[in-house]
């Protein structure tokens, strides 16, 4: 079965500091990857994707991922973090042939201390 | 700029109240979709659909149904509303087959059952 797993429920972090959260999924020939990032009591929003072309993918807001179709990986990156990047991160996977629906993981939740 | 509005922010009803989530979309996107959220969980899909009047189950429809009269309008129907659906509740749509099945998502509705 198509799956996402997130593999750290929580993540602390003092500010400043890099992160990285990590994705991986269950393999596939193809695949779309995508990054959400939802604030408390919002709803989500886009933080980036990958669809084709560079293995590593910019962002909003400083992060980028990068996709390793070997590892099947798409882990989360940012090199300094800020308060306001505390939040719940989600990692999402769209297989071809499915022409609908995205695959989610669980979730990361991000803790950004002072 | 793309936009998913949910009719409530917040919403309090009793036991065996009938309930109804609204979704409209301005994007002219074929699909909609209904996911519940609870914390440890992730979203749980609990209906989609992929045209007007179409639809299909999600992973958790038990207790729900959906109504998609209009390609902007997917509501959602807790026939029977009961403690146990007390949850946030998150709508979101994309266009078929396009950008890798990116979803956009309205700001949610977080639903208690008295």
């Amino acid at each position: 079965a198509q799956s996402v797993t997130q593999l750290d429920s929580q993540v602390p972090v003092f500010e400043e500091a890099p992160v990285e959260l990590r994705c991986n999924y269950s393999s596939s020939v193809s695949v779309y990857l995508f990054w959400y990032v939802q604030y408390p009591n919002q709803g989500l929003q886009l933080l980036l994707k990958y669809l084709s072309g560079s293995t590593l993918v910019k962002g909003i807001n400083g992060f980028e991922a990068e996709f390793n179709k070997s590892q099947t990986s798409f882990h989360l990156r940012k090199p300094s973090v800020h308060i306001s990047d505390t939040a719940e991160y989600f990692c999402a996977v769209s297989y071809a042939g499915n022409n609908r629906k995205l695959i989610w993981g669980l979730g990361t939740s991000l803790a950004v201390n002072p | 700029d793309v936009k998913v509005t949910q009719s409530s922010r917040y919403l309090v009803k009793r036991t065996g109240e009938k309930v109804f989530l609204e979704c409209v979309q301005d994007m002219d996107h074929e699909n909609m979709f209904w996911y519940r959220q609870d914390p440890g969980l992730g979203l749980r899909l609990i209906y989609f659909s992929y045209d007007v009047k179409m639809k299909e189950k999600g992973d958790i429809p038990e207790g729900y149904s959906v109504s998609r009269e209009k390609k902007e309008r997917f509501s959602l129907i807790l026939e029977s509303a009961s403690t146990n659906q007390t949850s946030m509740y998150l709508c979101a749509s994309s266009a078929y087959g396009g950008q890798g099945n990116e979803q956009f998502f309205g700001p949610g509705t977080r639903l208690t059952v008295l």
